[in-house]
This record gives structure tokens, C-alpha cells and sequence, in this order.
């Protein structure tokens, strides 16, 4: 089983549509969650820590289930900029850099 | 600007030459990373400095020598390179984990350095 898994899509949405992806984790130990997006040809860039209570940012929320091992980022009323790359980082906090990324998920929102 | 500055942006080389990429950050961090990132695959973490220490070198081939002459500044020395090298380089940098910092363990990424070996 892959470490951080992603659907790496594309997940082509209308404009105004909620959207939500997925990713699961297979190490039962990993301590902090990420969404980065990252723009095409562009560096990642963080999104939104998530915490165990979950998260609301504006129009972004992240979830976490650590019984089933997978944090959710769900979008709504999305908009043509949130065209983009999503990808799950999942730190384990062992050593200095226990962080593992994902495949990433492409978002495209279609006008 | 993220703060952590990667120059050359881009660069094409062959495979006998000698080039290095650079990383520069302004951010006080006090731990820097050479992530690549080839199409359709995740971010590949190769190397790890803490405090100017190397700590991790992920089994990468030799033919990439990093250089971290002190905790603001990051090389990739690059030589005799192959053409499935080609890819995203991305240099990241953050607060070492463990200090009790809020967002200790964010990474914040220069733009990248695109390469393609010839």
C-alpha cells in the first residue's frame, strides 16, 4: 500500500459546485496533515493545515478520520482559480523530515 | 515571493556538463530540502539539511552533490546527468520540527528550477 494515496483525477467541475477528494495514509503514526496547492508550473503552496477537529478556511474545509486514515478537503461554491493541483502531505514527526507527499489531485473548474 | 529564491529558473544542459542550481532563503529557517518532481509522480524527497548538517540523502546517485554552506543558502551540483533527470527541482526550507513552534513543520517552497538533460 502506497504511503499517501490520491484519486489524481482530473476531477472536472462547474464553477459554483461543491467538490470534495480524499486521501488516505498508511502509517497509523503520522501526527500532522496538510493540503498544498500547487498552480501549473508553479512551486506548492501550503493550503491549510488539518487538525483533529477539523477546519474551516472561507470556502475550504479539511477533515480528518484517523479510524479510517484519510483527510478529506471539501470546496465550495468553487471558483475558476481554484484550478489546481491538491496535494496531500503527511508527516510522520519522526526523524527531520517524516513528511510524504502525495500524487496530488488536479482540480479543474469548468466555467 | 515565498521567500526562498531558486535561481537558475531554468536550465538545459547535456549530459557532460557541470552546472549548479541555488537556493536562497530569507525566512530564518533553519532546515532546507531538495525535493524533485518528475510528471505523474509525487515529490521525491533527496536531500536534508539541519543547521547546515546534511541529515537525510535519500539514496540519490552521485552524479547530484548538495552544498549547504550555511543555513540560509542550498546547492545542486549537478554533473554527467542523464536525460530521465530532467524534471522540477524545488528547493523548500522550514523551522526544524520539535520546537514547539505553531507551523513548525511547514514547508515553504522557492519556484523551482526546471531542468532537461539533453
Amino acid at each position: 500500500r502506497k504511503e499517501v494515496e490520491q484519486d489524481p483525477g482530473p476531477f472536472n467541475v462547474p464553477e459554483g459546485a461543491t467538490v470534495a477528494f480524499n486521501c488516505t495514509y498508511s502509517n497509523s503514526a503520522s501526527q500532522s496533515f496538510f493540503w498544498y496547492r500547487q498552480d501549473c508550473r508553479k512551486e506548492p503552496k501550503l493550503l491549510m493545515s488539518v487538525y483533529s477537529s477539523g477546519n474551516e478556511d472561507g470556502r475550504f474545509t479539511a477533515q480528518l478520520n484517523r479510524a479510517s486514515q484519510y483527510i478529506s478537503l471539501l470546496i465550495r461554491d468553487s471558483k475558476l482559480s481554484d484550478s489546481a493541483t491538491y496535494l496531500c502531505v503527511v508527516s510522520s514527526g519522526g526523524g527531520a523530515d517524516g513528511l510524504t507527499f502525495g500524487k496530488g489531485t488536479h482540480l479543474i473548474i469548468q466555467p | 515571493e515565498t521567500g526562498v529564491t531558486q535561481t537558475p529558473r531554468h536550465l538545459v544542459m547535456g549530459m557532460t556538463n557541470k552546472k549548479s542550481l541555488k537556493c536562497e532563503q530569507h525566512l530564518g529557517h533553519n532546515a532546507m530540502y531538495w525535493y524533485k518532481q518528475s510528471a505523474k509522480k509525487p515529490l521525491e524527497l533527496m536531500f536534508v539539511y539541519n543547521f547546515k548538517e546534511q541529515t537525510e540523502n535519500n539514496s540519490v546517485p552521485s552524479r547530484f552533490s548538495p552544498e549547504c554552506p550555511n543555513s540560509s543558502h542550498l546547492f545542486l551540483h549537478l554533473h554527467t546527468l542523464q536525460p530521465e533527470d530532467s524534471a522540477l527541482y524545488l528547493c523548500a526550507s522550514r523551522m526544524k520540527p520539535g520546537q514547539g513552534l505553531a507551523g513548525a513543520n511547514v514547508l515553504t517552497f522557492g519556484a523551482g528550477s526546471r531542468l532537461t538533460v539533453l
